[in-house]
């Protein structure tokens, strides 16, 4: 199945701020969508339409698009943010939906 | 608010159909601005999508599925349901009912997941 590549993990110490990036072609013309999933829960929405962030969701999210890339940044990171991150966006073939392969997030 | 909740049956035999049924509240299923998915997750993997349908009936399966997957909808009772075929162990997965909020014609965001239904394959 298609995947869009991100980082396989990303480890932060506390406090410090945390870059998730994923790739693809599509990714330059369609918005990207970021979710959250911590263990044995359901996946959480943290931003949407690239840089769009849900009521409920702190001011540390945000992401940012370049080109073919796009990134989460988690400012200031805390304990609580360690969990797996998945971006989302529509392929270039017409696929409606696709997402990246996950990055885990660790908190040192 | 809005709430998505899968039931159906968590065995299943090899070859047999898995049949799960996602039951919406707190919103209707009948409008435009959604579409309505289904994801699943292995165990210790990514997130894989199947497929999502319109409140129309319109749908849209992921190719490497689409001989074994149907997607059906029921406006009178909020819900939708999933169909997949001749299953084997490899479909073993948490299935995930989730709503899609529209972006622009066939592109959408999940704003609202169930908790997840584990459907394990095995005789």
């Amino acid at each position: 199945s298609y995947e869009l590549p991100q980082p396989p993990s990303v480890s932060v110490s506390p406090g410090q701020t945390a870059t998730i990036t994923c790739f693809g072609e599509a990714l330059a013309k369609q918005h990207a969508h970021w979710y959250q999933q911590k263990p044995g829960q359901a996946p959480v929405l943290v931003i949407y339409k690239d840089n769009e962030r849900p009521s409920g969701i702190p001011e540390r999210f945000s992401g940012s698009r370049s080109g073919t890339t796009v990134t989460l940044t988690i400012s200031g990171v805390q304990a609580e943010d360690e969990a797996d991150y998945y971006c989302q966006s529509g392929d270039t073939n017409g696929i409606p939906v696709v997402f990246g392969g996950g990055t885990k997030l660790t908190v040192l | 608010q809005v709430q998505l909740q899968e039931s159906g049956p968590g065995l299943v035999k090899p070859s047999q159909t898995l049949s799960l049924t996602c039951t919406v509240s707190g919103g209707s299923i009948n409008s435009g601005d959604y579409y309505w998915n289904w994801i699943r997750q292995s165990p210790g993997k990514g997130l894989e999508w199947i497929g999502y349908i319109y409140y129309s009936g319109t749908t849209f399966y992921i190719p490497s599925l689409k001989s074994r997957v149907a997607i059906s909808i029921d406006t009178s009772k909020n819900q939708f349901s999933l169909k997949l075929s001749s299953v084997t162990a490899a479909d073993t997965a948490v299935y995930f009912c989730a709503r899609g909020r529209r972006v622009t014609i066939e592109r959408c965001y999940f704003d609202y997941w169930g908790q997840g239904a584990l459907v394990t394959v095995s005789s």
